[in-house]
């Protein structure tokens, strides 16, 4: 199987620090990666495409400055929430592809992040 | 954007039952994949169907395509109490290249 996971699963920050999050692929390279976001009982947004060496895309309405992300290798990509707070506080979940299919996407286990 | 709608929000069955949850779109599709995510998880990848097909099984699933109604549904036969989750419909645009729009989502309750 192809299995993604995510660190930490779970974190309580303050208001104004960041917050980095993992997302790695296990037994696979994955040179794309995208990151969504879910609010209770809603769906999930896509936030951003992330590929590896390169700068990632954003979905409009998404702010570059204040989610940044880094897909520094083919199992690694990291989404780092910058100065945080309460209205961030949400459900990350990550995804990944595994070449040579590309139609489908493996999830991660999520992030949940609440900001005090 | 979320280009997917699905029906009904919430469903409530009894174990045993059939569950039907369907879910529309707008745009041209390349296809349309279905996932479960139990509360608080990540999401399980149930079945892809592409464009060109107009049905699809796998277990106890069973998935509809209509291209011409932009519509999907999901069937889950004799569902179980382990089947409680929410279903999310996610499309695969043309001119979305590997992204997925995701439908709002179905949560189904299957009553022991």
């Amino acid at each position: 199987g192809a299995v993604v996971s995510q660190h930490p699963s779970w974190v309580i920050c303050k208001s104004g620090t960041s917050v980095k999050i993992e997302c790695r692929s296990l037994d696979f390279q994955a040179t794309t990666m995208f990151w969504y976001r879910q609010f209770p009982k809603q769906s999930l947004m896509l936030m951003a495409t992330s590929n590896e060496g390169s700068k990632a895309t954003y979905e409009q309405g998404v702010e570059k400055d204040k989610f940044l992300i880094n897909h520094a290798s083919l199992t690694l990509s990291t989404l780092t929430v910058t100065s945080a707070h309460p209205e961030d506080s949400s459900f990350y979940i990550c995804s990944a592809i595994r070449p040579p299919i590309t139609d489908t996407q493996y999830f991660g286990p999520g992030t949940r992040l609440t900001v005090l | 954007s979320q280009q997917g709608e699905e029906d009904p929000q919430a469903l409530s069955i009894q174990e045993g039952e059939n569950a039907t949850m369907n879910c529309s779109y707008k745009t041209s599709i390349n296809n349309l994949q279905w996932y479960r995510q139990n509360s608080g998880r990540g999401l399980v990848h149930l079945i892809l169907i592409r464009s060109n097909e107009r049905e699809k099984h796998s277990g106890r699933l069973r998935v509809t395509l209509d291209t011409s109604k932009k519509s999907s549904s999901l069937l889950i036969t004799a569902s179980r109490a382990a089947d409680t989750a929410s279903y999310f419909c996610a499309t695969d645009g043309r001119a979305a290249g590997n992204k997925l729009t995701f439908g709002g989502g179905t949560r189904v309750l299957v009553k022991p």
